[in-house]
Parts: structure tokens; C-alpha cells; sequence
């Protein structure tokens, strides 16, 4: 067990330019979250998965942005035409769904995105 | 709407000290509350409760939930150093609504 890996650690990008991130979740989770974390706040759900299936967008993920999790491992968030609001950690998480279980999230070490 | 509020916000205490974080919530269905501690980048999971009135602990950490009041709170005694960082309250079923969190910082 390796935990929740999320790459790149940190993302520095010009407005407009789209940019990508990865999440590698622990091995035999069937669950993936995303979610948006700025100063001060605590993190907001943006979208999961079950397996390759995304079952839950927030209101927050406009149309630029775009989730993926093609064969129910690693998910994909891309950003496209960033804006400078779009600045903030993205933290990715994953579950087992089961008894109990699917509430309990492990959260990887998030990607720190800034956009100039 | 479903919100979660923390308080307070900041605390700053020095080592040796007890300290009293709150979570009050208000949602639909509830199903669970849970709490993480963020140090640097990924919140870790403390605890997770599901029943009123029972006390969950993990060495000084301990906390307990009122779902009739609609809150919780954390404790933890005898602080150190090492308990500087942001705790998180949440809600929900996988799915979480989180509160804003509560800044702790432990002076030696």
C-alpha cells in the first residue's frame, strides 16, 4: 500500500493554457474523489468515480474542466483555458466502497496549481 | 444548502494545554462525521463517527458526536508541537462537506 500518489506536486502555468493532473489511487480502491482545496478553506468536492464510472459533478466543475478514470485505476483532471481563479490544491482521494467504509477517504499530497 | 462550520478558526496554545475544537453541521442524510488532520498537503483521517454519545480515542486525540445538537468536537490533551496543523471537520457519505477548518498552533 502506497498510499494516493498525485502528480505534479506543483503546477505553474499562464492563463489560457490548459494543463493535466494525475492520481494514482491505493491500489484496490474502487472509489476516487476530486477536490479543490484554496487558503483558508477547507476542500471542496468537485467529482468521483466508481470504477470508470463518473458518478457526481459538482456545480464548481464548469465546462473547462474534464475528469477521466479509463480503466478504473488512475484519473486524469484537465483544466483548459486556465484562469487565474483556477489557482488552488488539487487533492485527489480514494475509498473501498463497503460497510462503513466508503465515507473514510485517503487523500494524496494534493498539486498546487497557480496560474499567472 | 448542506454546510459544515468550524470553531474557531485559529487557536494558539502552548504545550501542555487541552484543547476544544468544534464542528457544527447542517445537512440532509446524514451519514457520518468525520475528522482529518492537515500538516502540510494531505489531510489524514483521525476519526470517523457515526453514533451520538460515543466516545471515539486515539492516545490524547479523542472526540465525540451529538447528532441531536448537530455538532462535534475534538479534543486533545496535553498538546505538542507536533499537533500544529489544520483540523477538518466533514460530512457526508464519500462525498464529504468540510468545514474551513481550524488552525492549531502549539507554542513550545
Amino acid at each position: 500500500d502506497t498510499g494516493v500518489s498525485q502528480n505534479p506536486r506543483h503546477k505553474i502555468t499562464k492563463r489560457g493554457q490548459n494543463v493535466t493532473f494525475r492520481c494514482d489511487p491505493i491500489s484496490e480502491h474502487n472509489r476516487l474523489y476530486w477536490y479543490r482545496q484554496t487558503l483558508g478553506q477547507g476542500p471542496e468536492f468537485l467529482t468521483y468515480f466508481q470504477n470508470e464510472a463518473q458518478l457526481e459533478k459538482s456545480r464548481l466543475l464548469s465546462d473547462r474542466f474534464s475528469a477521466e478514470r479509463p480503466k478504473g485505476s488512475f484519473s486524469t483532471l484537465e483544466i483548459q483555458r486556465t484562469e487565474q481563479g483556477d489557482s488552488a490544491m488539487y487533492l485527489c482521494a480514494s475509498s473501498l466502497e463497503g460497510q462503513g467504509n466508503n465515507e473514510k477517504l485517503f487523500f494524496g499530497s494534493g498539486t498546487q496549481l497557480s496560474v499567472l | 444548502e448542506d454546510k459544515v462550520v468550524q470553531s474557531p478558526l485559529s487557536l494558539v496554545v502552548h504545550e501542555g494545554d487541552t484543547v476544544t475544537l468544534n464542528c457544527s453541521y447542517e445537512v440532509t442524510n446524514f451519514r457520518s462525521l468525520l475528522w482529518y488532520k492537515q500538516e502540510k498537503k494531505a489531510p489524514t483521517f483521525l476519526f470517523m463517527l457515526t453514533s451520538s454519545g460515543i466516545e471515539k480515542k486515539s492516545g490524547r486525540l479523542s472526540s465525540i458526536l451529538d447528532k441531536k445538537e448537530l455538532f462535534s468536537i475534538l479534543n486533545i490533551t496535553a498538546t505538542q508541537t507536533g499537533d500544529s496543523a489544520i483540523y477538518l471537520c466533514a460530512v457526508g457519505r464519500g462525498k464529504l462537506i468540510f468545514g474551513q477548518g481550524t488552525e492549531l498552533s502549539v507554542k513550545p
